[in-house]
């Protein structure tokens, strides 16, 4: 158990539709990192939070939203869903806001996510 | 598009050998440097890091080994064991930048 903790654990929603996925970091990690994983494109870096302030965006959809709330869970909002945004959604953190040594970036389990 | 690569997308290994699971980056800024074990239907668990200053790192079984001059990375698993079989990643982030980018994955089969 990594100690990130990710609900819910599966979800089945209709194209078009509005999700929100939840994360609470590890105790004392102040850094939130979410991932989305599919078959085809791997592990793809969507956006980063530092104590509630966004840190980094990578290839993360206008249609989806993120953000981090003062108790340090996130929630990462995906709506106007499509098929192709079925995939397997990764939060991780750190103590501190990026990857060095010693600040290792642990994973929840992650949010299977099916678009129907 | 992707700064870091896997050689080969599965690894057959027979019980008890070692593996070696390679890995290439394309950014010499690149500085520091982890391998993921992703098992099925989990998260990706972390293995071993090691930072650019350094050319080689031990845990336990495993090795990591860096190449800066021809920018490769290697994991290498002593005494392969049925629960190492799992997709292995790569992951890289530099100096400037806050994210960690992953290769593809490598899928390690331990046949027994």
């Amino acid at each position: 158990d990594s100690g990130v903790t990710q609900t819910p654990k599966h979800l089945i929603t209709a194209t078009g539709q509005r999700v929100t996925l939840r994360c609470s970091p590890r105790s004392g990690d102040l850094s939130v990192y979410w991932y989305q994983q599919s078959l085809d494109q791997g592990l793809q870096f969507l956006i980063q939070y530092y104590n509630g302030e966004e840190r980094a965006k990578g290839n993360i959809l206008e249609r989806f939203s993120a953000q981090q709330f003062p108790d340090l869970h996130s929630e990462l909002n995906l709506s106007s869903l499509e098929l192709g945004d079925s995939a397997l959604y990764f939060c991780a953190s750190s103590v501190a806001p990026r990857g060095v040594s010693g600040n290792t970036i642990y994973f929840g389990e992650g949010s299977w996510l099916t678009v129907v | 598009g992707e700064s870091v690569g896997l050689h080969l997308p599965t690894l057959s290994v027979q019980e008890g050998d070692n593996s070696i699971i390679n890995c290439a980056y394309s950014n010499s800024a690149s500085d520091y440097f982890i391998w993921y074990k992703q098992e099925s239907g989990k998260g990706p668990q972390f293995i071993i890091d090691i930072r650019s200053n350094m050319d080689k790192r031990q845990g336990q079984r495993v090795t990591v080994l860096l190449n800066k001059t021809v920018k490769h990375l290697s994991l290498q698993i002593a005494a392969t064991q049925p629960g190492d079989s799992a997709v292995y990643f790569c992951a890289e982030t530099r100096s400037n930048d806050y994210k960690l980018s992953f290769g593809a994955g490598t899928t390690v089969t331990v046949r027994a």
